[in-house]
């Protein structure tokens, strides 16, 4: 199992260009999550995803926009991208229930000048 | 909004020291999760804790959920250079597992 893989690991864009960030996982997990990680700020929710055609925002969602028509993909789409989102993304996903825990990708570091 | 309050931000001790952080909050938690995460990669997940009062132990790692399940800790005794990274403390917000995370504790242990 290769777990939970994210593409690409690093990206500089230039202020109001738009790109997807892809994330795939091959555990068959139900839930899909995206955070963002600043310095000094932990992990924040930006899109969380129950199954297949079922999206949902977590807490910083502005700017961003997420789909989810298989089980194993959950790209994260920014459009018009502002220097506010430069930061690390994380892709997480994991099976249901109390408690699960959360399986992360190794992370794509975006800079947005 | 929930927030867990983690502290402290930064820790640099020596090896084979003892070491507390904590993670606090003024909400209820159905679990609590802590993850250490290294430079250039995901977190990975340490321990769940899930009822009040509990505690579980993870080798020289020691993890107590508090009674009221808004509060918890992580005790490392006789630390090695192998516990230095990034510590998080997660806590589930509703069933789900929609989780909410402290900023983190950056420990650093000197040989």
């Amino acid at each position: 199992n290769a777990g939970v893989t994210q593409t690409p690991k690093f990206r500089i864009l230039k202020i109001g260009q738009s790109m997807t960030l892809q994330c795939t996982q091959d555990m068959n997990h139900n839930y899909m999550y995206w955070y963002r990680q600043d310095p000094g700020m932990g992990l924040k929710l930006i899109y969380y995803s129950v199954g297949a055609g079922i999206t949902d925002k977590g807490e910083v969602p502005n700017g961003y926009n997420v789909s989810r028509s298989t089980t194993e993909d959950f790209p994260l789409r920014l459009e018009l991208a502002a220097p506010s989102q430069t930061s690390v993304y994380f892709c997480a996903s994991s099976f249901i229930g109390q408690g699960d825990e959360q399986y992360f990708g190794p992370g794509t570091r975006l800079t947005v000048t | 909004t929930q927030l867990l309050e983690q502290s402290p931000q930064f820790l640099s001790i020596q090896e084979g020291e003892n070491l507390t952080v904590y993670c606090n909050s003024s909400s209820v938690f159905s679990s609590l999760q802590w993850y250490r995460q290294e430079p250039g990669e995901g977190p990975v997940l340490l321990v769940t804790v899930v009822t009040g009062g509990e505690v579980k132990k993870l080798k020289r790692l020691t993890f107590q959920f508090g009674d009221a399940r808004k509060d918890s800790s992580l005790h490392i005794t006789a630390a090695q250079t192998g516990d230095t990274g990034l510590y998080l403390c997660a806590g589930e917000v509703e069933y789900g597992n929609k989780l909410v995370f402290g900023a983190g504790t950056i420990l650093r242990v000197k040989s």
